[in-house]
């Protein structure tokens, strides 16, 4: 079937400690992201990923790095530079230009806790 | 800068009741889109509807229903008849479309407790 597939699911880290959470989407997406949620905040976006080899920060860049070297794949790496790592984290992918309907398809979610 | 305001934390029903969540938007641009997700425990974000700024026509989709009025800058959704199997967070959000690709600004969401 095809989807947006998050891992892990579950992730302890203890303070100090990069960590990378995986995204990967066979619905031949050519736009991705990262929104991180927490309690009464709703979603905010970290990073965005329009093609291949480029992407932007979006409104809480800091602390977080990504990379896209691939269509299919948009990891997400927490670093120690984020001063509260623990959250909800949620990738997301959409359409290219012509199949573009504006909305977002995401993944189940990565939930990171630092001890 | 784009905003969503979804003022309602928490609402609490009696199944059967029916519940609007209200959801107000701030924009200049004069092209984007409105979204309402579900997000239920298990986490992820099921889509449930989009509007585009021409569009102002209500739909009705089942026990779903939601009201555009672009006068007000609301984007409000209505469920008939609440079942338990509605419990869920509503995030409310807005688009901005640039190039290939989609910025949606969400609201903080509501969360909704249909109790038997």
């Amino acid at each position: 079937d095809g989807g947006i597939t998050q891992s892990p699911k579950y992730l302890f880290r203890k303070e100090g400690q990069n960590v990378t959470l995986s995204c990967e989407q066979n619905l031949n997406h050519d736009a991705m992201y990262w929104y991180r949620q927490d309690p009464g905040q709703g979603l905010r976006l970290i990073y965005y990923s329009q093609i291949v080899n480029d992407f932007q920060k979006g409104d809480i860049a800091e602390g977080y790095s990504v990379s896209r070297e691939k269509k299919e794949s948009f990891p997400l790496t927490v670093t120690s530079a984020q001063k509260n790592p623990t959250a909800f984290y949620l990738c997301a992918s959409s359409p290219n230009r012509r199949g573009n309907t504006g909305e977002l398809f995401f993944g189940e979610g990565s939930r990171l806790t630092v001890l | 800068a784009q905003k969503v305001t979804q003022a309602q934390t928490e609402i609490s029903v009696v199944e059967k009741e029916d519940v609007t969540l209200d959801c107000v938007y701030e924009t200049r641009d004069t092209t984007y889109y409105l979204f309402w997700y579900k997000q239920p425990p298990s986490g992820e974000l099921v889509f449930l509807i989009r509007r585009n700024s021409f569009d102002e026509q209500n739909e009705i989709s089942g026990r779903y229903s939601w009201n555009f009025q672009k006068s007000t800058s609301s984007f409000n959704f209505t469920i008939t008849a609440s079942q338990v199997m509605d419990s869920a967070v509503y995030f409310c959000a807005l688009s901005e479309v640039t190039g290939g690709g989609n910025k949606l600004t969400f609201g903080t969401g509501t969360q909704l407790k249909v109790e038997l």
